[in-house]
């Protein structure tokens, strides 16, 4: 496609439920991140991967979250057990190669985010 | 503690005048400085990268500054015009990170 894609848009669920957030690539991106944005906050990193493996999770906040990207293509962040903390914007952004790779710069191209509230 | 500071949470002008963003951090050694625009409902759109090497960067209408001594950048927008109303975020990329932390960002409203 044109551009990173996120799915579903927007999502509700209930405390304790288990969610899961889709995200498309640029294709041909080898590098994905997602990131979470609270209302009236800058985003927060979570995790990087480079290809199928997450070269960087030090940015989940705990063991309910989860990221996977099996084929270095979508990705899929997965959230245990939420809670009403957990509600926020999800963002995911890719670029051709890893931020610094070969000491130069590869922009990063966000999605639209998907918008996670938990009752 | 580590932090990045942007000088408000809104800023309003007028059309046609030259909008000043402020971007401060403490106890970062930045590689890059980013600006990037977010409206809402969307995710941020990338405008300029200036190195810690760099002094100043100019884009169009777009100016940022850097200075790692004050540790500061400013990003300014002359001759404003309304479609500039947007929130502007900065983002320190850090040597040897892979990721990039972002500051709370500023709401600009430009009037016409």
């Amino acid at each position: 496609g044109a551009g990173v894609s996120q799915t579903p848009s927007n999502k509700v669920t209930e405390k304790g439920k288990y969610v899961e957030l889709r995200c498309d690539p640029i294709s041909g991106h080898t590098a994905l991140y997602w990131y979470r944005q609270s209302l009236g906050q800058g985003p927060e990193f979570l995790i990087y991967f480079q290809g199928t493996g997450a070269a960087d999770d030090s940015g989940l906040p705990n063991d309910r979250f989860f990221a996977v990207r099996p084929e270095g293509s979508v990705s899929t962040l997965k959230i245990q057990r939420t809670e009403r903390g957990d509600s926020a914007v999800y963002l995911c952004a890719s670029s051709l190669t890893p931020l610094q790779g070969l000491k130069t710069y590869n922009e990063q191209f966000f999605g639209p985010g998907t918008r996670l509230t938990v009752l | 503690s580590q932090k990045i500071e942007q000088n408000s949470e809104a800023l309003n002008i007028q059309e046609g005048k030259t909008a000043t963003l402020t971007c401060n951090y403490t106890n970062y050694s930045p590689a890059y400085l980013q600006w990037y625009r977010q409206d809402p409902g969307r995710g941020p759109v990338f405008l300029l990268l200036i190195r810690e090497n760099e002094k100043e960067k100019r884009k169009e209408r777009l100016k940022v500054t850097f200075d790692t001594t004050l540790k500061q950048s400013l990003f300014h927008i002359t001759a404003s015009q309304p479609a500039d109303s947007a929130t502007y975020l900065c983002a320190l990329v850090l040597y040897n990170n892979n990721d990039m932390r972002f500051g709370a960002g500023t709401r600009l409203t430009v009037k016409p």
